[in-house]
């Protein structure tokens, strides 16, 4: 069965640069199907979708985010990592791993919240 | 961008009650849309992907409808684990969308 496990900073300090890794498991991120990227929760709000990458090369960010992030192949084997430049208290949130394709997101981590507070 | 308006934003409703959800899409997305619910704590589960198709595993008084711009989720008898937060989003074109999320409470 697949699994994702996202890992990383739970505190941050404005300013920083939010890095997250997700290892996938039982599956492949150089799959030729699937697209694998990142969504957030802040606290108590809604989801936001922040980007997907294809193994290939190909990525798509949210406009909103755009000029501060980046998701990219891990430094191991099946992992994928989440880059956020300059982060804000609005960065607060859950951050969740995903494998996305044709029919949406069919398969989620269990999520990591990261805090970005002084 | 395509904005995902879904209505209501929480809605009360009883064990065996029939409660429907809706999602407007700014502009027409095929059947590209899924609905996803979400419990306190835990990562959303896709119940719906397609506009209609029922995820394995879902139960059966789950089902989705529309296409182009108007969607519905519908669940024909409400039990008692079905009480979370319901989301749908939008994957036909880049930046995918959530709709705002609905609330099904117990009355």
């Amino acid at each position: 069965q697949l699994q994702l496990q996202e890992s990383g900073p739970g505190l941050l300090k404005p300013s920083e640069t939010l890095s997250l890794t997700c290892t996938v498991s039982a599956g492949s991120i150089s799959s030729s199907t699937y697209y694998w990227g990142w969504i957030r929760q802040p606290p108590g709000k809604g989801l936001e979708w922040i980007g997907s990458f294809y193994y290939s090369g190909s990525s798509y960010y949210s406009p909103s985010l755009k000029s501060r992030v980046s998701i990219s192949v891990g430094t191991s084997k099946n992992q994928f990592s989440l880059n956020l430049t300059f982060v804000t208290a609005a960065d607060t949130a859950v951050y969740y791993c995903a494998r996305q394709g044709l029919r949406g997101v069919g398969f989620w981590g269990q999520g990591i919240l990261v805090t970005v507070s002084a | 961008d395509i904005q995902m308006t879904q209505s209501p934003s929480s809605l009360s409703a009883s064990a065996g009650d029939r409660v429907a959800i809706t999602c407007r899409a700014s502009q027409g997305i095929g059947n590209d849309l899924g609905w996803y619910q979400q419990k306190p704590g835990q990562a959303p589960k896709r119940v719906i992907y397609a506009a209609s198709s029922l995820q394995s595993g879902i139960p059966s008084r789950f089902s989705g409808s529309g296409s182009g711009t108007e969607f519905t989720l519908t669940i024909s008898s409400l039990q008692p684990e079905d009480f979370a937060t319901y989301y749908c989003l939008q994957h036909n074109s880049y930046p995918w969308t959530f709709g705002q999320g609905t609330k099904v409470e117990i009355k």
